[in-house]
């Protein structure tokens, strides 16, 4: 593994099912988030992780919940999916949360919910 | 609110020089991200800017104004390769990034 990956690459999904977000990045960073890419919209946050064990909501966290028990480990579940749950999912990873750290991105998650 | 404004699309023609401007309202600033992003992929990390000034990069520069709430993109010597959506992020006072929608910028022969 080099940088972040996410499973899977993409997804169908039936309106009312679970589904989990996988990603994992290998660079040991303290700061991982989640956000979702809507045509027309720029990069919304929906959960963030300053550190392994601690979570935060971001813009849109409604119907969304994460998890952070490692430090490599970012996981995304949806709950029970709704059809406005399809987008684009990127998960991301900084050393830390501040200064001039930048954000690397996975190479997304395209889910579809019908 | 929290704003970030960007020109939805541009055209250039390769070997010229580009511009791409943002304009942002945010609560609080730490700091100004370009990033690139082509079609079907993910954004990757172009330039940093947390004080006023010119950062240059290669064929890449950023320019940023705090009292104007401004940033302007240099990209010279276009490439096709070049061809991308560009997208500029300002981290506010939570440290949280608000992101621009993004400028496609189109490169012609």
């Amino acid at each position: 593994i080099a940088g972040i990956t996410q499973a899977p690459t993409s997804q169908i999904l039936a309106a009312g099912r679970r589904m989990t977000l996988r990603c994992t990045q290998d660079m040991r960073h303290n700061a991982m988030y989640w956000y979702r890419q809507d045509l027309g919209l720029g990069l919304r946050l929906i959960h963030y992780s300053n550190t392994a064990g601690t979570t935060g909501k971001g813009e849109v966290p409604d119907g969304y919940s994460v998890s952070r028990a490692n430090t490599d480990d970012f996981p995304l579940t949806l709950a029970s999916a709704v059809p406005s749950q399809t987008s684009v999912y990127f998960c991301a990873s900084s050393a830390s949360g501040g200064g001039p750290d930048e954000q690397f991105f996975g190479p997304g998650t395209r889910l579809t919910v019908l | 609110g929290q704003n970030i404004d960007q020109p939805t699309e541009m055209t250039a023609t390769e070997g010229a020089i580009v511009q791409i401007n943002c304009t942002y309202q945010t609560s609080g600033f730490n700091g100004l991200f370009w990033y690139q992003q082509h079609a079907g992929e993910a954004p990757t990390f172009l330039s940093y800017n947390v004080l006023d000034g010119l950062e240059e990069k290669g064929r890449f520069s950023s320019f940023l104004s705090r009292s104007k709430g401004y940033s302007y993109l240099l990209l010279k010597e276009l490439q096709m390769k070049d061809s991308a959506s560009y997208l500029c992020a300002v981290r506010d006072s939570n440290y949280q990034l608000i992101w621009g929608a993004g400028t496609k910028l189109i490169i012609k022969p």
